[in-house]
């Protein structure tokens, strides 16, 4: 596709279960990022991929996020056991080689 | 602990006049500075980036970089109302971008008709 896609666009869930994130990034970009938004907060770095591979998974919030990428494109972000506090955007960027990323649409995530 | 550093505003600008946006970065060992513009409910949409001190301009985009002071500025000239939204400066490391990108939190800017 011309640009990142992400699913889905709105995640509602009741406190305690777990949600999968869907992003597929520009065809051909090899590093993929996630963000979360958070209202009235900035974009919270959480975790990156340089193809399959995640260097640092360091900022991720908790042991409760895990987020992983096959075949080099598709990537999962998971939260299990969700809380309120994980209520946010979450966005997933992409960028080839370079330092520019590119934003997807984001998942509304709402935890009830 | 890398901060990123914006005035939240709102930044109210009259239609046709020069918009100046404001970010001071903490992590001297940034090397790569973007702007991104957010319309409200949207996800962030690279406006420009800057690698070397100095300007770079891009249509009615103008950034300015000085790693020296630490600061990095935008200036939209000839501003529309359709330049209303949320400016998030962000700042990385070399390599890629592997640590990611440190956002400001952003300043809300108002065109005024």
């Amino acid at each position: 596709g011309a640009g990142v896609s992400q699913s889905p666009s709105n995640k509602v869930t009741e406190k305690g279960k777990d949600v999968e994130l869907r992003c597929d990034p520009i065809s051909g970009h090899t590093a993929l990022y996630w963000y979360r938004q958070s209202l009235g907060q900035g974009l919270e770095f959480l975790i990156y991929f340089q193809g399959n591979s995640a260097p640092d998974k360091s900022g991720l919030p908790s042991d409760r996020f895990s987020a992983e990428r096959t075949g080099g494109s598709v990537s999962t972000l998971t939260i299990q056991r969700t809380q309120q506090e994980d209520s946010a955007v979450y966005l997933c960027a992409s960028s080839q080689n370079t330092d520019t990323q590119y934003f997807g649409p984001g998942t509304r995530l709402t935890v009830l | 602990q890398k901060e990123v550093e914006q005035n939240s505003g709102p930044l109210s600008v009259p239609e046709g006049a020069i918009a100046s946006l404001n970010c001071t970065y903490s992590d001297r060992g940034s090397q790569s500075f973007f702007w991104y513009r957010q319309y409200s409910g949207k996800s962030p949409e690279l406006i420009m980036f800057i690698y070397s001190n100095g300007d770079k301009e891009d249509g009615r985009f103008t950034a300015q970089l000085n790693k020296a002071s630490q600061y990095v500025s935008l200036l939209i000239r000839d501003s529309q109302p359709s330049d209303s939204a949320t400016y998030l400066c962000a700042v990385t490391r070399e390599g890629g971008g592997a640590d990611g990108l440190t956002f400001g939190k952003g300043t809300h800017l108002i065109i005024q008709p």
